[in-house]
């Protein structure tokens, strides 16, 4: 089973930051947050990932509380396509860790 | 995009048949994963491989065979196709290092329909 919390659905409106939480209250010291996001009909892609540090890339920023029990991740400048179902994954870091998408957030961005 | 292609894209096939899709990748990444994605059950994984001839079975096994002959090349096979594995699958490759494991970057999908 996942080990995440994500709202069902979200809108955002274009060119506004989009911030989508995720709560993981019992994740442990040596895992990682995960994001991914899969556009309709494609595979999922790669976003960010961090283990207590706030991250940034090209892509979003990711926030994630002192005590590591919930995050955020923020697309600064929400575009139509950015439109998509975002998973939030919690993970080891060693290779026998697999990452199991649970049933992620559709972010709908309107015009 | 990461260089990964599955074929055929599409397929439909009778059950009993057997099956064979591919995943080519031209990213010398070491570590390929195989899964499916049916509706009210998201993403599940079915075969992984961490190198040359190293495989290891995945969440949803039974009915699915996979080889890794070649870096680049991972084949999901089903020996006699099911309805129930009428689905879209997709292939995943990371690399080595560090927590990379779980960077992984998906293909194109191939959407497979068992009549």
């Amino acid at each position: 089973d996942a080990k995440t919390t994500q709202p069902p659905s979200m809108d955002c409106a274009e060119g506004r930051a989009a911030n989508l939480p995720c709560n993981h209250s019992t994740i442990s010291g040596n895992e990682y947050v995960y994001w991914y996001r899969q556009i309709h009909s494609q595979g999922p892609q790669y976003i960010i990932h961090g283990l207590k540090n706030n991250e940034t890339n090209e892509m979003a920023s990711l926030i994630i509380t002192e005590d590591r029990k919930s995050s955020t991740l923020i697309l600064p400048h929400a575009t139509l396509r950015d439109t998509a179902v975002y998973y939030c994954i919690v993970t080891g870091p060693n290779r026998d860790d697999k990452i199991i998408f649970g049933k992620g957030t559709r972010l709908h961005i309107l015009p | 995009d990461a260089g990964i292609t599955q074929s055929p894209r599409h397929k439909v096939t009778e059950t009993g048949t057997p099956v064979t899709l591919r995943c080519h990748q031209t990213e010398n990444h070491r570590y390929m994963y195989w899964y499916r994605q049916d509706p009210g059950h998201g993403l599940r994984l079915i075969h992984y491989s961490y190198g040359v001839k190293d495989t290891d079975k995945g969440e949803v096994s039974d009915g699915y065979s996979v080889s890794r002959s070649k870096t680049e090349d991972f084949l999901l096979t089903l020996e006699s196709a099911t309805s129930s594995q009428t689905s879209v699958y997709f292939c995943a490759i990371s690399e080595s290092r560090g927590e990379a494991y779980n960077e992984q970057f998906f293909g194109p999908g191939t959407r497979l329909t068992v009549l």
